[in-house]
């Protein structure tokens, strides 16, 4: 199992362009969230799903949309960059609810100049 | 709302002492799940436990310990005989059963630094 893999390790864009952060997991999980990391900071929750069809907002969610067609597949997408989405981005993905462990990709890191 | 605050920024010590992680947290539930994540340097979340609301009993593996205690709400991190392999930044992490959606808050971080 490749676990959660996440496309590109590392992207620059320039302000006002969009683009597709790709999180897969291949762990067959119900679970899956969206995360940034900023520096000298916990990661903040930005969009989650608890299946297949079914997203939420968390806590920063301005700014990002997502989509959930597949249990494998959670992309992020950046509508318009703008600097302070300058980030690492975390996606994670868990067999159930609150109570399993949460299992994350490697990260991307984001720089949006 | 849940909070998690881990009021250490940065901790250096000299391998081989022993260090203590802070974690405070807040929530509402009486069900709730809290875990302990390691960052190392190459950037990556590696988990290190995950424990119950109902399990107040202290927890050893190895050389890490974790001392859960409900009624200050803490769920403190000690590494024993710390080595230089153990430095990185360490976060805390609170689940509400309630919110039920496998997703968590997590502190800011305690930057562990372990000089040889």
């Amino acid at each position: 199992n490749a676990g959660v893999t996440q496309t590109p390790k590392f992207q620059v864009l320039k302000t006002g362009q969009s683009m597709t952060l790709q999180c897969a997991q291949d762990m067959n999980h119900e679970y899956m969230s969206w995360y940034r990391q900023d520096p000298g900071m916990g990661l903040r929750l930005i969009h989650y799903s608890v299946g297949a069809g079914i997203t939420d907002q968390g806590e920063v969610p301005n700014g990002y949309n997502v989509s959930r067609s597949t249990t494998e597949d959670f992309p992020l997408r950046l509508l318009s960059a703008a600097p302070s989405q300058t980030s690492v981005y975390f996606c994670a993905s868990s067999p159930g609810g609150s109570g399993e462990t949460q299992y994350f990709g490697p990260g991307t890191r984001l720089l949006v100049l | 709302a849940q909070k998690v605050t881990q009021a250490q920024t940065e901790i250096s010590v000299v391998e081989k002492e022993d260090v203590t992680l802070d974690c405070v947290y807040e929530t509402r539930d009486t069900t709730y799940y809290l875990f302990w994540y390691k960052q190392p340097p190459s950037g990556e979340l590696v988990f290190l436990i995950r424990r119950n609301s109902f399990d107040e009993q202290n927890e050893i593996s190895g050389r890490y310990s974790w001392n859960f205690q409900k009624s200050t709400s803490s769920f403190n991190f000690t590494i024993t005989a710390s080595q230089v392999v153990d430095s990185a930044v360490y976060f805390c992490a609170l689940s509400e059963a309630e919110a039920n959606a496998g997703k968590s808050t997590f502190g800011d971080g305690t930057t562990l630094t372990v000089k040889p």
